[in-house]
C-alpha cells in the first residue's frame, strides 16, 4: 500500500514531442505528489508538485495531471528538448509524515 | 548560498570495513533526511533527523547502520562491516522545517562501492 508504481521504465522522444510519464498509488492518505528530475551523477531536484485539491498544475513546459478517483498522476513535458534527457521520479507522501515514497524512475531520452 | 553538501562523493570500501558518509544541510535547515538509491531503482527513505534527535528511522536496516546529527557539525550516516549489497548511492536532503510542510532539497549524493 506504500508503493508508487511508475511507467514506463524508459522513454525515447523526438525533440519537440510530448513526453508522458505515469504513476499510480494505492494509499488514499497520500496528499502530496512531487516529481523529481535527476541527471547522471547528481541528486534529484524538485521539478513540480501537486496536491489533490487540483486536477492539473502547469509550470512552463511541465504539467502534472492528477486523477484522484483513479489514484493516478502523470507528468507531461511539452516541446521536449535534448536538455530534458534525465531520469524522472514521481513520489508521494502522506500528511504528518516526513518521508517521500518514490517510484522506480523513468529514463527519458530526447533525440534532436 | 551553498546547497546540501555531501562528502565523500565517491567511496570504495572492502567488505567488512566501515563507511562514514557526511552531510551538511543547507544554511538555516535543521532537518536532515537520508535516502538510499540502489542501481536502477528509486530512492528509499532511511532516516529523518533533527539536531541531536532521530525522529524516524523506520527505513534503516536493523543492523550495521546508524545515523546521527550532532549539535555541531554535519550529519553522519555510518555503515559498519559493509557488504556488497550496501553498494548504492546515498542521498542526504534537508529542509527548514518538517518535510511534511516544506520542500526538501537533495545533495549530490555519496556513491559507495563495496569490493
Amino acid at each position: 500500500q506504500q508503493q508508487v508504481k511508475q511507467s514506463p521504465q524508459s522513454l525515447i522522444v523526438q525533440k519537440g514531442g510530448i513526453s508522458i510519464i505515469n504513476c499510480a498509488y494505492e494509499n488514499t492518505a497520500f496528499d502530496y505528489f512531487p516529481w523529481y528530475q535527476q541527471f547522471p551523477g547528481k541528486g534529484p531536484a524538485l521539478l513540480i508538485a501537486i496536491r489533490p485539491d487540483v486536477s492539473e498544475k502547469k509550470e512552463g513546459r511541465f504539467t502534472i495531471s492528477f486523477n484522484k478517483s483513479a489514484k493516478q498522476f502523470s507528468l507531461h513535458i511539452m516541446d521536449s528538448q535534448p536538455g530534458d534527457s534525465a531520469t524522472y521520479f514521481c513520489a508521494a507522501s502522506a500528511p504528518n509524515t516526513d518521508k517521500l515514497i518514490f517510484g522506480t524512475g523513468t529514463r527519458l531520452q530526447v533525440f534532436p | 548560498n551553498a546547497g546540501v553538501m555531501q562528502n565523500p562523493r565517491h567511496l570504495v570500501r572492502r567488505r567488512g570495513q566501515e563507511a562514514r558518509l557526511r552531510c551538511s544541510p543547507m544554511k538555516g535547515h535543521s532537518h536532515v533526511y537520508w535516502y538510499r538509491q540502489l542501481p536502477e531503482e528509486g530512492l528509499k527513505f532511511m532516516v529523518y533527523l533533527q539536531k541531536e534527535n532521530i525522529i524516524d528511522e523506520s527505513g534503516m536496516p536493523k543492523e550495521r547502520f546508524s545515523a546521527e546529527f550532532p549539535k555541531e557539525g554535519p550529519s553522519i550516516l555510518r555503515i559498519q562491516q559493509v557488504v556488497r549489497g550496501d553498494s548504492a548511492a546515498y542521498f542526504c536532503a534537508s529542509s527548514p522545517n518538517r518535510a511534511a510542510e516544506n520542500t526538501i532539497y537533495f545533495g549530490e549524493g555519496s556513491w559507495l562501492t563495496v569490493v
